[in-house]
């Protein structure tokens, strides 16, 4: 397996633009995380689906940021407008079954908003 | 992750033992994981513990777990210039699905 897969690997965009940010979770898996890394915050938990339903979305900082699983193999994570407090590196992760605290990480999206 | 605390740092000369120390508030996790971060990679696992364990060994990685003190340490034997990175540690409670991660340990290795 190719592992979870993210795009892009690096943004530059520019405050009020939207950012779609993508993942590709391993085949099988059924739980899918969105993490946010920051030198400031460390790594946050945003958002987490279970079955591509949405479990728990307390992390989400504002109503700029939301998160879709359409299906098993692909995940959205879309910030709009964006701002430059938004620049983080952005990580998707997966796992399956009872073994939820496994997790396989993406690469990672690194974010920058000017 | 307030509920998880680590140091920030640690420097390691080569060939010698590491350990990297984190406590945890939640009585209640079940399972205590370290993760493995290299620059500009995702986070990576190393290994896990149970919470009625007190001990794992895995090759060159021992974990020690003391439930009384909610103190999690993770030793790395013979470190090597590849073990630099920054080591999470992370917590699963028993009525959740997600993990509670520290900020982090940078670990230095020199020659």
């Amino acid at each position: 397996d190719a592992g979870v897969i993210q795009s892009p690997r690096h943004e530059v965009t520019e405050m009020g633009q939207e950012v779609t940010l993508r993942c590709k979770p391993i085949s099988g898996h059924d739980y899918l995380f969105w993490y946010r890394q920051t030198m400031m915050r460390g790594l946050e938990l945003l958002i987490y689906f279970n079955n591509n339903v949405p479990i728990d979305d307390s992390g989400m900082p504002e109503d700029r940021f939301s998160a879709k699983m359409p299906n098993a193999s692909f995940s959205t994570l879309k910030i709009q407008p964006s701002e430059p407090r938004d620049s983080a590196v952005y990580f998707c992760a997966s796992s399956w079954g009872e073994h939820t605290g496994e997790l396989f990480f993406g690469e990672g999206s690194r974010l920058t908003v000017l | 992750g307030e509920d998880v605390e680590q140091s920030l740092f640690l420097s390691v000369r080569e060939g010698d033992s590491s350990v990297i120390n984190c406590t945890y508030t939640d009585s209640s996790s079940t399972y205590l994981y370290w993760y493995k971060q290299e620059p500009g990679a995702g986070l990576q696992l190393l290994t896990y513990i149970f919470s009625n364990m007190d001990m794992k060994q895995d090759q060159r990685l021992t974990v020690l777990l003391n439930k009384k003190d909610k103190h999690l340490s993770l030793r790395i034997a013979d470190t090597q210039t590849g073990d630099s990175a920054i080591y999470f540690c992370a917590e699963r409670r028993a009525d959740d699905y997600k993990l509670s991660f520290g900020a982090g340990t940078t670990v230095t290795v020199r020659a």
